[in-house]
């Protein structure tokens, strides 16, 4: 029973590098979200997506891109690596929107741009 | 701007003994989560309080929701090493949004 899977776990990027974080989850979960945290600020959402195929921006969506071509995966995109992106990015999934339905995470990606 | 804050950020405290932990906005929430997470972990969902004044249990924790729905508390009675870890509060502003907006986050330490 994985849950919600992230890779990598660790990262070390250069300024204007790209990278793709992966997440899938193995729970036929319909709706999936990006979060970033940072110390002292809680967690902070990047993008979500309620079904395959279909995206929106949260809270802090400059820097970034998503696409949701499966249920299972939703990968993060940062095309040009900013040191202001050094963050733990975490991966969510729930079963449906609203108050009754609470996220699963993944164990987070810990990535450092220099 | 950060909708909600948690206090005290930090706590440290003895094996046994009891705390709060606050979760305070000045917006109202159809229903707010709480989660604990562990150094190197995600946020592993704790309860969901969604009417007003609502009290529930989970063994020693004790969460409470505001009667406006603007704040909840989290009371650990005799806390216990394992209770160490991040506690977050999680606000939905309405009742099918997607969105639960984060709280800052208690760091807490229960020494032996």
């Amino acid at each position: 029973n994985a849950g919600v899977t992230q890779t990598p776990k660790f990262r070390i990027l250069k300024i204007g590098q790209s990278m793709t974080l992966q997440c899938t989850q193995d729970m036929n979960h319909n709706y999936m979200y990006w979060y970033r945290q940072d110390p002292g600020m809680g967690l902070k959402l990047i993008y979500y997506s309620v079904g395959a195929g279909i995206t929106d921006k949260g809270e802090v969506p400059n820097g970034y891109n998503v696409s949701r071509s499966t249920t299972e995966d939703f990968p993060l995109r940062l095309e040009l690596a900013a040191p202001s992106q050094t963050s733990v990015y975490f991966c969510a999934s729930s079963y449906g929107a609203g108050v009754y339905y609470g996220y699963t995470f993944g164990s987070g990606t810990r990535l450092t741009v220099v | 701007t950060q909708l909600l804050e948690q206090s005290p950020q930090f706590l440290s405290i003895q094996e046994g003994e009891n705390l709060t932990v606050y979760c305070n906005s000045s917006s109202v929430f159809s229903s707010l989560q709480w989660y604990r997470q562990e150094p190197g972990e995600g946020p592993v969902l704790l309860v969901t309080v969604v009417t007003g004044g609502e009290v529930k249990k989970l063994k020693r924790l004790t969460f409470q929701f505001g009667d406006a729905r603007k704040d909840s508390s989290l009371h650990i009675t005799a806390a216990q090493p394992g209770d160490t870890g991040l506690y977050l509060c999680a606000g939905a502003l309405s009742n099918t949004g997607n969105q639960f907006y984060f709280g800052t986050g208690t760091s807490l330490t229960v020494i032996p």
